[in-house]
């Protein structure tokens, strides 16, 4: 799996968008960026994942450079709530088995009041 | 839906204990994951398995074993606890399906003394 490089912590003020970078400049051709947040000591939760196009889901949206060397999490207004470790992971897709899911140090994002 | 069920939420062993952490997804996964996480690091790949019968080593394996017991359950077992055993352990699982975002467990916080 591709190695991904995180920022170790960001800081965003509530009710404004957390953007959350994450470079895998390593990356092949058919590796999905995948994103999964920590809140707490609680299990990851996933997030949202995309090869190279632009993804939106209810909780974030996930920007892909042209180059796919770089990705950006997008939390469009940020909560109390959205306070976690943020990780990022690059993987085959599934059809090539169980590959080893890795997760990095990830970014701590502390939303202020 | 119970999702990924670990037993025990908690455990306190002595130096050179052994025990078993339990797993067991009711999503029909076929890849399934252990995971340990020390204070303010991130997540360790341990173990894992693509399906019954296979395993296969993650970042640290020393000091443990695992057993896929079936489909459903993934076991973790501790042969003789250290105190740099002491940790939170999370189970995880992914499908194979077009959605195989991975799905975890509540963690199991090992204490060894």
């Amino acid at each position: 799996d591709a190695k991904t490089t995180q920022p170790p912590s960001m800081d965003c003020a509530e009710g404004r968008a957390a953007n959350l970078p994450c470079n895998h400049s390593t990356i092949s051709g058919n590796e999905y960026v995948y994103w999964y947040r920590q809140i707490h000591s609680q299990g990851p939760q996933y997030i949202i994942h995309g090869l190279k196009n632009n993804e939106t889901n209810e909780m974030a949206s996930l920007i892909i450079t042209e180059d796919r060397k770089s990705s950006t999490l997008i939390l469009p207004h940020a909560t109390l709530r959205d306070t976690a470790v943020y990780y990022c992971i690059v993987r085959p897709p599934h059809l090539q088995g169980a590959q080893k899911l890795v997760f990095g140090q990830g970014t701590r994002l502390t939303i202020n009041p | 839906n119970a999702g990924v069920t670990q037993t025990p939420k908690f455990q306190v062993l002595k130096t050179g204990q052994s025990m078993t952490l339990q797993c067991a997804q009711d999503m029909n996964h076929n890849s399934m994951y252990w995971y340990r996480q020390d204070p303010g690091m991130g997540l360790r790949l341990i173990y894992y398995s693509a399906s019954e019968g296979t395993t296969d080593k993650g970042e640290v394996p020393n000091g443990y074993n695992v057993s896929r017991l079936n489909k459903r359950e993934f076991s973790l077992r501790l042969e003789s606890a250290a105190p740099s055993q002491t940790s939170v352990y999370f189970c995880a699982s992914r499908g194979t399906g077009m959605n195989t975002e991975a799905f975890f467990g509540q963690g199991t916080r090992l204490t060894v003394v």
